[in-house]
């Protein structure tokens, strides 16, 4: 079955530390996003990618970096720059950044600060 | 300045009824796109349904229809003959154009709550 697989679900991290969040597609989409959600919130988008080697911030990018080397992966690192990372994190594929696609979810990486 | 408005924290609605989750908007792009999610307890994202800003009738998915009403920058979600199942926090979101970078925003959320 195609679909979006993040990994681990649960991570912890220590103060100082960076740490990668992991996002695996096999949809064949173009396009793939990472999304924060806080507790009671609505998802805030982080970075996203239209195609390989190609990606832009979004709204809440600092203290977060991403690579798009190849089309089906996405990875998320959360640097020690970031400072109060204790969230769910969500990412997402669709197979255009235009048009009435709407996003496949993976089931989410909750990081925890430790 | 909050682009995506969800008034409704959360709202209860008997089995079998027909309940409306409000969502309001804000753009200034002509060409955009709104959206519903569902996120269940598990807390994976449903998408359920999508309108454009240039489609002349509302969506309908199944038990799913979005209310357009395009000049009051509204995309309402109706669910009819409501479900336990639909137990779940839903999410209105929009896709600005091209001035926005085809981003998509998300509004922060009802929880509806099915009772038996």
């Amino acid at each position: 079955d195609g679909g979006i697989t993040q990994s681990p679900k649960y991570l912890f991290r220590k103060e100082g530390q960076n740490v990668t969040l992991s996002c695996e597609q096999n949809l064949n989409h173009d396009a793939m996003y990472w999304y924060r959600q806080d507790p009671g919130q609505g998802l805030r988008l982080i970075y996203y990618s239209q195609i390989v080697n190609d990606f832009q911030k979004g709204d809440i990018a600092e203290g977060y970096s991403v690579s798009r080397e190849k089309k089906e992966s996405f990875p998320l690192t959360v640097t020690s720059a970031q400072k109060n990372p204790t969230a769910f994190y969500l990412c997402a594929s669709s197979i255009s950044l235009t048009g009435g696609y709407g996003y496949t979810f993976g089931s989410g990486t909750r990081l925890t600060v430790v | 300045a909050q682009k995506i408005t969800q008034t409704q924290p959360g709202m209860f609605v008997q089995e079998k009824e027909a309940v409306t989750l409000d969502c309001t908007y804000d753009t200034s792009d002509p060409s955009y796109g709104l959206f519903w999610y569902k996120q269940p307890s598990s807390g994976e994202m449903i998408f359920l349904i999508y309108q454009g800003s240039y489609d002349q009738q509302n969506a309908t998915e199944g038990r799913y229809s979005l209310n357009f009403q395009k000049a009051r920058k509204s995309a309402n979600l109706v669910i009819s003959a409501s479900q336990l199942g639909d137990s779940a926090m839903y999410f209105c979101a929009m896709r600005e154009g091209q001035g926005g970078g085809f981003k998509t925003i998300f509004g922060a959320g009802t929880r509806l709550f099915v009772k038996a």
